[in-house]
């Protein structure tokens, strides 16, 4: 259980030109997604949080109007990275919350599942 | 500001050794860790804490957590080539949604 997939894998773009990335929850509903971003040799870094049916959260230093987040259903998260610069280049992983509800004491506690991720190279 | 710090880096052992890892953190309103494994792709998960003192064992891995000295521990036993990956850990802090603040990861590498 617990399956997200990311589509597509990997995209070579020109540069400002707009990608289109899909995160999908294949057996569960989530309600909250997350999109991270990794630089080569880096660590994740959290760029936004996608809620279903409500404007995402962004992280501080994250631009919305280019990295445009639509959560439509329950089960899929979109992220648009608007007019592509070279510098955008990385690597663009989803995540899903799932409710950790079985342990006595944890309610809100979430663990989270990530997507394959998706490459991003802009020419 | 939320702060995950990993050490070491890098490490580099033979095939058989017993390996720690080390994850210290400071954040407001802690309330989970988390540790994922990294190869070539997206992380994959590994282990979820939330109380002190109790230890998440898989197969030769476990990790613990100290909520009060604000650190924990991943260690892997009889390590094999395929442990070779970048370990991530993570916490959830905040009043928020739950989203990760990452370590910068301790690459991790077994020779045979």
């Amino acid at each position: 259980g617990a399956v997200v997939s990311q589509h597509p894998s990997w995209v070579i773009c020109k540069s400002g030109t707009s990608v289109k990335i899909e995160c999908r929850s294949l057996d569960f509903q989530a309600t909250t997604m997350f999109w991270y971003r990794q630089f080569p040799k880096q660590s994740l870094m959290l760029m936004a949080t996608s809620n279903e049916g409500s404007k995402a959260t962004y992280e501080q230093g994250v631009e919305k109007d280019k990295f445009l987040i639509n959560h439509a259903s329950l089960t899929l998260s979109t992220l648009t990275v608007t007019s592509a610069h070279p510098e955008d280049s990385s690597f663009y992983i989803c995540s899903a919350r799932v409710q950790f509800s079985t342990v006595r004491g944890t309610s809100g506690v979430y663990e989270q599942y990530f997507g394959p991720g998706t490459r991003l190279t802009v020419t | 500001e939320d702060k995950v710090v990993q050490s070491p880096l890098s490490l580099v052992v033979h095939e058989g050794d017993t390996v720690t890892l080390n994850c210290s953190y400071e954040v407001t309103n802690f309330r989970s860790l988390l540790w994922y494994k990294q190869e070539k792709k997206a992380p994959t998960f590994l282990f979820m804490l939330t109380s002190s003192g109790i230890e998440k064992k898989s197969g030769r891995l476990s990790s613990i957590l100290d909520k009060k000295e604000l650190f924990s521990i991943l260690n892997i036993t009889a390590t094999q080539t395929g442990d070779s990956a970048v370990y991530l850990c993570a916490v959830a802090s905040g009043g928020g949604a739950d989203g990760l603040t990452f370590g910068k990861g301790t690459h991790l590498i077994i020779q045979p």
